[in-house]
C-alpha cells in the first residue's frame, strides 16, 4: 500500500515564526503536492512538484515556499507564518506517466493553527 | 478553466436511505473523474473513479457513471450505513498538466442517523 505520512498532525505557532511542514512518500512517486482544506473552500492546491528540484505555483502559492532535495521528501514551509494560514494541510503524490489516471494518495493531514 | 461544482451540505439522511451527491465538471478535453472520500481525522481516500465517458466507477457499494452529455458525475448509494458518515469531494483530472493536476469540488458533508 502507498504511504504518505506527514511529520506533525498537530501544530501551534505564533505570528512570524517560520514553519515546516514535512511529508514523505514511499512509493517513488514523481509527483508531490501540498494542498490546504478550508471549510466551504474544498482544497485548494498551494505547490506541486513533478521531479526532485521542480516545483509549479498551484492556486494559491503566496505566503507559502516548497522544497524537494530527494524524490520521497516535500516539504512545505512558511516562512513568516499569519492567522490567516491556520488550516488544515494535505500532502499529497501520484505517479507520472502515461498509465497515470492522476489518482491522489494523500497523507492524514497537518492542522495548523497560528496564534 | 476547468471547474467542478458539487451540492452544497450538510446531507441528513437516515440509514438505509438512498444517497445522491451532485457534482457537475466543466473542462476542456477529456478529464478522468473521481470521487474522495473523508472520514472524520483522516486524510482523503479515493473511493471510486472513472476515466472516459459512460464509465461506471463504484466501491462499497457506491457508484457514479461519467455522464459527458450533461458533464456529471453524480454519486449513488442505494442504502445508507452510519459508517457512511464522512465528507464527499468531486474531482476531475486537468490533464493538460505535466503533473496531472487534480482539481477538487468544495465537498458535500454527510451524516447518517441511526
Amino acid at each position: 500500500d502507498v504511504k504518505v505520512t506527514q511529520s506533525s498532525r498537530y501544530l501551534v505557532k505564533r505570528t512570524g515564526e517560520k514553519v515546516f511542514l514535512e511529508c514523505v512518500q514511499d512509493m517513488d512517486h514523481e509527483n508531490m503536492f501540498w494542498y490546504r482544506q478550508d471549510p466551504g473552500l474544498g482544497l485548494r492546491l498551494i505547490y506541486f512538484s513533478y521531479d526532485v528540484k521542480m516545483k509549479e505555483k498551484g492556486d494559491i502559492p503566496e505566503g507559502y515556499s516548497v522544497s524537494r532535495e530527494k524524490k520521497e521528501r516535500f516539504s512545505l514551509i512558511l516562512e513568516s507564518a499569519s492567522t490567516n494560514q491556520t488550516s488544515m494541510y494535505l500532502c499529497a503524490s501520484s505517479f507520472l506517466g502515461p498509465s497515470n489516471t492522476g489518482e491522489l494518495f494523500f497523507g492524514e493531514g497537518s492542522r495548523l493553527t497560528v496564534l | 478553466g476547468n471547474s467542478v461544482t458539487q451540492m452544497e451540505g450538510p446531507v441528513t439522511l437516515s440509514e438505509e436511505a438512498f444517497l445522491t451527491i451532485n457534482c457537475t465538471y466543466t473542462a476542456t478535453g477529456y478529464p478522468s473523474l473521481f470521487w474522495y472520500v473523508q472520514y472524520p481525522g483522516e486524510g482523503l481516500q479515493l473511493l471510486l473513479k472513472a476515466t472516459k465517458a459512460d464509465d461506471k466507477g463504484s466501491n462499497k457499494g457506491f457508484e457514479a457513471t461519467y455522464r459527458k452529455e450533461t458533464t456529471s458525475f453524480h454519486l449513488e448509494k442505494g442504502s445508507v450505513q452510519v459508517s457512511d458518515s464522512a465528507v464527499y469531494f468531486c474531482a476531475l483530472s486537468d490533464s493538460r498538466s505535466s503533473a496531472s493536476k487534480i482539481i477538487f469540488g468544495s465537498g458535500t458533508r454527510l451524516s447518517i442517523r441511526p
